[in-house]
């Protein structure tokens, strides 16, 4: 069981918003400590899509877009498209466990 | 270009061990800290290992402190991770990643990742 915890699937029609939410607690989350966001296909490297809450890397689209509020974070997709159809995985620092932690993926499915 | 490519995956018998190694190119690898992190099949991603640029400094997973040793050649620009004891739970796609080094909060992010090398713990 993740540490930080992500709805397992989420999805939409070409075009729509979606929104993926990373709920954790007051030793990881809903502490000062950043959350960062991946895409994820199985069989690549995963790749970094939000960094701080709400930065973009140069390349990322800025279709994607993080928020972060007290114990929880979301990534947020607007105007999906079929090559967004990936896993997502959101990741933080837990105090409890002194080390990085992940949540357990959402699989976000373009109908 | 950021290059990373791991090596040294396969199948293992519990109790044994194996040597994972990460070739970096395209940048200056000893000034960035680096890091294994696994995915077991069907399952998420976990932070395994950390290192800093100079090798002083190092962190584990609970679940694998005492039995991987993480460790650092900038002269080959490798990383590498010496697994011991490996249990079937260890049974895992293992990534090698590189932090962000220009975010300065906690955690790093991790900018580049390898393709992964799949460890297999099966008797």
């Amino acid at each position: 069981q993740s540490v930080l915890t992500q709805p397992p699937s989420v999805s939409g029609a070409p075009g729509q918003r979606v929104t993926i939410s990373c709920t954790g607690s007051s030793s990881n989350v809903g502490a000062t400590y950043d959350v960062h966001w991946y895409q994820y296909l199985p069989g690549t490297a995963p790749k970094l899509l939000i960094y701080a809450n709400s930065n973009r890397p140069s390349g990322v689209p800025d279709r994607f877009s993080g928020s972060k509020s007290g114990t929880s974070a979301s990534l947020a997709i607007t105007g999906l498209q079929a090559e967004d159809e990936a896993d997502y995985y959101c990741q933080s620092y837990d105090s409890s466990l002194s080390g990085s932690v992940f949540g357990g993926g959402t699989k976000v499915t373009v109908l | 270009e950021v290059k990373l490519v791991e090596s040294g995956g396969g199948p293992v018998k519990p109790g044994g061990s194996l040597r994972l190694s990460c070739a970096a190119s395209g940048f200056t690898f000893r000034s960035y800290s680096m890091n294994w992190v696994r995915q077991v099949p069907g399952k998420g991603l976990e932070w395994v290992s950390s290192i800093s640029s100079s090798g002083s400094y190092i962190d584990y997973a609970d679940s694998v402190k005492g039995r991987f040793t993480i460790s650092r050649d900038n002269a080959k620009n490798s990383l590498y991770l010496q697994m011991n004891s490996l249990r079937a739970e260890d049974t895992a796609v293992y990534y090698c990643a590189r932090h962000f080094m220009a975010v300065a909060g906690t955690p790093r992010p991790f900018d580049y990742w390898g393709q992964g090398t799949l460890v297999t713990v099966s008797s």
